[in-house]
């Protein structure tokens, strides 16, 4: 089946630091969203992006739907410690759209050091 | 606004039994989604309920089912467990009254099966 391919797998950083992370598929995607999980807890959504180009922020994050429609990027700026957790990407294909079905990445551990 | 509340969090059930998990939408949502988290296989998804039908499926067997009622409150079920089941078993809900609705997602239920 279809998959994304999330990297990296993990990441141990300074607080302060500047954190990237990158999702990509073989296959076009109508929709990519960003998630935050946290042990004991479900994903929770941090940033939506429904169109090729779209740059959009939230906070401290930004994300960017890329305008070949297969991949997408995560950045965390000024990392804090409460960063820590599990970062998903998640798509949706055309075919897909405007339903409940989507497409995870295997995740990004981030880990932050005081 | 209250978010998606699953019920229970925690399950612990012995091969062969059937179990049946809850789920209550966020007030408004129309459409609840299932999915199963485990560390090998990341979130897999399930199957996607609205207006009490089964929309889209994923690659599971048929033990596992599910159903929705018209209040959008949903439950899935799954027969004659397996120890491969044992998951932290997902829901979601969201609008998809038109497009860009992302899904939101509940705290879980953690299936361990004996």
């Amino acid at each position: 089946g279809q998959q994304l391919n999330q990297s990296p797998q993990s990441m141990f950083i300074q607080e302060g630091e500047d954190v990237s992370m990158n999702c990509t598929s073989s296959s076009i995607f109508n929709t990519w969203l960003w998630y935050k999980q946290d042990p004991g807890e479900g994903p929770v959504l941090l940033i939506a992006l429904y169109k090729a180009g779209e740059l959009t922020s939230n906070g401290r994050l930004t994300a960017q739907f890329g305008i070949t429609r297969k991949d997408s990027f995560l950045n965390i700026s000024a990392s804090i410690p409460s960063d820590v957790g599990i970062y998903f990407c998640a798509g949706q294909t055309l075919l897909s759209s405007n339903t409940g079905k989507l497409i995870f990445g295997q995740g990004t551990t981030l880990q932050v050091k005081p | 606004k209250a978010g998606v509340t699953q019920t229970p969090r925690y399950l612990i059930k012995t091969r062969g039994q059937q179990v049946t998990l809850s789920c209550s939408p966020i007030s408004g949502h129309r459409s609840v989604s299932w999915y199963q988290q485990t560390p090998g296989q990341g979130l897999q998804f399930l199957f996607e309920y609205f207006s009490e039908t089964q929309r889209n499926k994923g690659n599971f067997p048929g033990r596992f089912s599910g159903r929705q009622f018209s209040n959008s409150r949903s439950e899935m079920n799954v027969s004659t467990l397996e120890l491969g089941d044992s998951a932290l078993y997902l829901c979601a809900s969201s609008l998809l009254d038109g497009y860009n609705s992302p899904l939101h997602f509940g705290n879980g239920t953690r299936l361990t099966v004996t």
